[in-house]
């Protein structure tokens, strides 16, 4: 089983869409969660962290499910410019230093 | 400048050359990055210093060899690369621990003839 898993997409989505995407993890250890964005050859950017708690930023919404081992990420009211990949990046903690493992990315395109 | 700077940002190489990307990072950050994304796989974590020591490496071969002189600047030596070796390679930094978003430059485009 890959340590981060993620379906590859692409999503394609009319504007206003609400479109949701999932992200499980096989290393029970792990500690931080986050949702990058990265554009068409640009580097990731960080979108959002993921608490246990859940959070939401606008238009944005994250869940972590601990028990299932799966974070998701849901976009409201989907505009042109959130077309991107999504990447899902867990953080397990190994002897002390912290090592970031990242999804393949979850392709996303919204149409008018 | 601000942020994470790399450069360069193209560099075509063959497989015989000896060639060497740079990294820097302004955020006074203590942990850096090197990552490799190549098409249609996730980002690979290469190599991971903090406080300028190494403190990962994820089996790279040996063909790839970096250096992190002071907290600020990381660098990646290349020689005898195998076109395989063609790819994104981006630096990221950010503060030490888990709970911090890291920072990504805008990478090198690498091409191994």
């Amino acid at each position: 089983r890959k340590e981060v898993e993620q379906d590859p997409g692409p999503f394609n989505v009319p504007e206003g869409a609400t479109v949701a995407f999932n992200c499980t993890y096989s290393n029970s250890a792990s500690q931080s969660f986050f949702w990058y964005r990265q554009d068409c050859r640009k580097e990731p950017k960080l979108l959002m962290s993921v608490y246990s708690s859940g959070n939401e930023d606008g238009r944005f919404t994250a869940q972590l499910n601990r028990a299932s081992q799966y974070i998701s990420l849901l976009i409201r009211d989907s505009k042109l410019s959130d077309s991107a990949t999504y990447l899902c990046v867990v953080q397990p903690r190994a002897g002390g230093s912290y090592i970031p493992t990242f999804g393949r990315g979850t392709s996303l395109i919204v149409h008018p | 400048e601000t942020g994470v700077t790399q450069t360069p940002r193209h560099l075509v190489m063959g497989m015989t050359n000896k060639k060497s990307l740079k990294c820097e990072q302004h955020l006074g950050h203590n942990a850096m990055y090197w990552y490799k994304q190549s098409a249609k796989k996730p980002l690979e974590l290469m190599f991971v210093y903090n406080f300028k020591e190494q403190t990962e490496n994820n089996s790279v071969p040996s063909r790839f060899s970096p250096e992190c002189p002071n907290s600020s600047h990381l660098f990646l030596h290349l020689h005898t690369l195998q076109p395989e070796d063609s790819a994104l390679y981006l630096c990221a930094s950010s503060p030490q621990g888990s709970y911090n978003e890291q920072f990504f430059g805008p990478g090198t485009r690498l091409t191994v003839l």
